[in-house]
């Protein structure tokens, strides 16, 4: 059971729109902390998708985009391509713990 | 540009331990802090700990906070992390990352750790 809670998958056809939610609690995401975001392509390490619950690092496009309110936070993924199809996770840091956590990861589907 | 490389894939047995290497390049090494990343197979990430390349400190997850040691060496630009009493669940691949603030920008390749009797 991850701190961070996100939906197991999602999916959407190219050119569509899709967002990935990420849900805390007062003590991470509800709190001072930043989110986070990392793309997991198949087989490979993890990349830095968003930082700083809205920011892209250079060489991401701008289709991605990162938003926080409250205790949540959610990825959007415009102009949906075939390559995008990936597992996405939120990762932020809870006081009560003292540790970073991870959402449990959401996989992406183009159809 | 920032690399990570890491060490190849280890099989050990229930109970021994494991050091994995991460060496870095292309950035200054002691200006960044060093994450450990670990994923089970078709599992999500899991943190591990954070050792500052700096000074050394570290902060480590409660749950491995007996088990693990992380460690630098500025000389090699090299991190490793060492994890004891394998068990068939530290089954997985573990990851070292670049640390900036409350993030990680650059990943390692990833090693393979699997334990089996």
């Amino acid at each position: 059971q991850s701190v961070l809670t996100q939906p197991p998958s999602v999916s959407g056809a190219p050119g569509q729109r899709v967002t990935v939610s990420c849900t805390g609690s007062s003590s991470n995401i509800g709190s001072v902390y930043d989110v986070h975001w990392y793309q997991q392509l198949p087989g490979r390490a993890p990349k830095l998708l968003i930082y700083v619950n809205s920011n892209r690092p250079s060489g991401v496009p701008d289709r991605f985009s990162g938003s926080k309110s409250g205790t949540s936070a959610s990825l959007a993924i415009t102009g949906l391509q075939a390559e995008d199809e990936a597992d996405y996770y939120c990762q932020s840091y809870d006081s009560s713990l003292s540790a970073w956590v991870f959402g449990g990861g959401t996989k992406l589907t183009v159809l | 540009q920032v690399q990570l490389v890491q060490s190849g894939a280890e099989v050990k047995k229930p109970g021994a331990s494991v050091k994995v290497s991460c060496k870095a390049s292309g950035y200054t090494f002691t200006s960044f802090g060093i994450s450990w990343v670990r994923q089970a197979p078709g599992q999500g990430l899991e943190w591990m700990g954070w050792i500052s390349a700096y000074n050394g400190n570290t902060n480590y997850a409660q749950k491995f906070q007996d088990r693990v040691t992380m460690t630098t060496d500025t000389s090699t630009s090299t991190a490793y992390m060492e994890l004891r009493s394998l068990r068939s669940d530290d089954t997985a691949v573990y990851y070292c990352a670049r640390q900036d603030q409350q993030w990680v920008d650059y990943w390692g390749q990833g090693t393979l750790v699997t334990v089996s009797s």
